[in-house]
């Protein structure tokens, strides 16, 4: 049972780059997030996922973009990277209402 | 919106000692979950404590333990026995039942060093 996988751990993309952070969760987990982490802010969503094909927007969704195919991916897409962008970006999971999310191990992100 | 408040930017503690860790927040909802998280400098992110608001009753864990105080939108985190290992950041977060229950709200975070 390996939890919530990301990947990478880490990336350093150039300015209007293009890519995929990966999420993947073996635990039949219904809900899924994406998060991320600056300097003296605490962790923003970005974007949410409470099933299968079912997607919605966070607190700080503009210039990302997310889908779930399946219940155990959730792919975080950077269309046009930006240096405020540069993030550690977290995925989490849960299974019911009265569960914690499980997190990831985070992927640091440098737009330069 | 919700808010949660996190006044303590650093803690410190010796070993073995207590210390108490603070949160407040802000809702309108009467039904919620609260968290506790840390994170050491490997980056994870871990669940120390969850506590439900119709519990009247505080969580603990082990070592760890909350003062929930619903009335006053307070959810204090006190560890005992403090050891190297607890230092980390800890993160107080919040999340609701219904239109919020997909969404955790987290303090800006409480760094806590540990001395011998």
């Amino acid at each position: 049972n390996a939890g919530v996988t990301q990947t990478p751990k880490f990336q350093v993309l150039k300015t209007g780059q293009s890519m995929t952070l990966q999420c993947a969760q073996d635990m039949n987990h219904e809900y899924m997030s994406w998060y991320r982490q600056d300097p003296g802010m605490g962790l923003r969503l970005i974007h949410y996922s409470v099933g299968a094909g079912i997607t919605d927007q966070g607190e700080v969704p503009n210039g990302y973009n997310v889908s779930r195919s399946t219940t155990e991916d959730f792919p975080l897409r950077l269309l046009s990277a930006a240096p405020s962008q540069t993030s550690v970006y977290f995925c989490a999971s849960r299974k019911g209402q009265g569960d914690g999310y499980t997190f990831g191990s985070g992927t640091r992100l440098t737009v330069v | 919106a919700q808010t949660v408040t996190q006044s303590q930017p650093e803690m410190s503690v010796q070993e073995a000692e207590t210390v108490t860790l603070s949160c407040t927040y802000d809702t309108s909802e009467s039904d919620y979950y609260l968290f506790w998280y840390k994170q050491p400098p490997s980056r994870q992110m871990i669940l120390v404590i969850r506590q439900e608001a119709y519990k009247q009753q505080n969580a603990t864990e082990n070592r760890f333990s909350v003062n929930f105080q619903k009335a006053a939108k307070s959810f204090s985190l006190k560890i005992s026995d403090s050891q190297l290992g607890d230092a980390a950041m800890y993160f107080c977060a919040y999340r609701g039942f219904t239109g919020t229950a997909s969404k955790l709200t987290f303090g800006t975070g409480t760094r806590l060093q540990v001395t011998l």
